[in-house]
């Protein structure tokens, strides 16, 4: 599966934009670009899925540049509660397990 | 609430004993992962069943590792002989064959051994 590279951590304000790129620069053709959110003391949570351009969705947009060697999740106007750590996953989009990096802590400030 | 469930959340346990977890999947979903996770790692794959047969092991599961699906529905992780090392979270997931990627995780159980 795809290696994948992201932030260690992030910091951001209530009600700010926050973009997280993830670098998977051995991305195959089948693979499929995921995230998932995970607060503390809970298991991770599906936020999107998406293959090349952009993906929306009530929580957050995905968007995949043609090259497909990089993504970005973008959650709009974040608050307190977004603050958990998230992870990209590359794979096939039926795949039988999810391969987790060590992802990226975002920490969201009043 | 109709979401995947853990038992216990916690346990304690001192080295040598045995443990046994368990996992009520999402009824409707036929395929049920285990993973663990220890402390700023992101969770590791062990198994996944779909309905009652255990399909893919991790090399991460050794010998004093076992996990039951008996009738494709609840499972059962059992750590025998526990060391310090097994100290982690352990995470269930369910998901329907179609959409695997997609999968539903439970609340986990922490397993700390003395």
């Amino acid at each position: 599966l795809a290696k994948t590279t992201q932030p260690i951590s992030m910091d951001s304000y209530e009600g700010q934009e926050v973009n997280i790129t993830c670098s998977h620069n051995n991305i195959a053709t089948n693979d499929y670009i995921t995230w998932y959110q995970q607060f503390p003391s809970q298991g991770p949570r599906f936020i999107i899925q998406g293959y090349k351009t952009k993906v929306t969705n009530e929580v957050a947009s995905l968007f995949i540049p043609a090259d497909r060697k990089s993504s970005t999740l973008s959650l709009p106007r974040v608050s307190l509660s977004d603050t958990a750590v998230y992870y990209c996953l590359v794979g096939e989009s039926n795949t039988d397990k999810l391969i987790f990096g060590t992802g990226t802590r975002l920490q969201v400030f009043p | 609430d109709t979401g995947v469930s853990q038992d216990p959340r916690h346990k304690i346990t001192k080295r040598g004993q045995n443990v046994t977890f368990r996992c009520d999947p999402i009824s409707e979903h036929n395929r049920l992962y285990w993973y663990r996770q220890t402390l700023g790692q992101g969770p590791e794959f062990l198994t996944y069943f779909q309905n009652e047969a255990q399909l893919e092991k991790s090399r991460l599961l050794s010998d004093r590792f076992s996990a039951e699906r008996p009738k494709g529905s609840f499972s059962t992780l059992e750590i025998q002989r526990t060391e310090q090392g097994d100290s982690a979270m352990y995470l269930c997931a369910s998901s329907s064959r179609g959409d695997s990627y997609e999968q539903y995780f439970g609340p986990g159980t922490r397993l700390t051994v003395t």
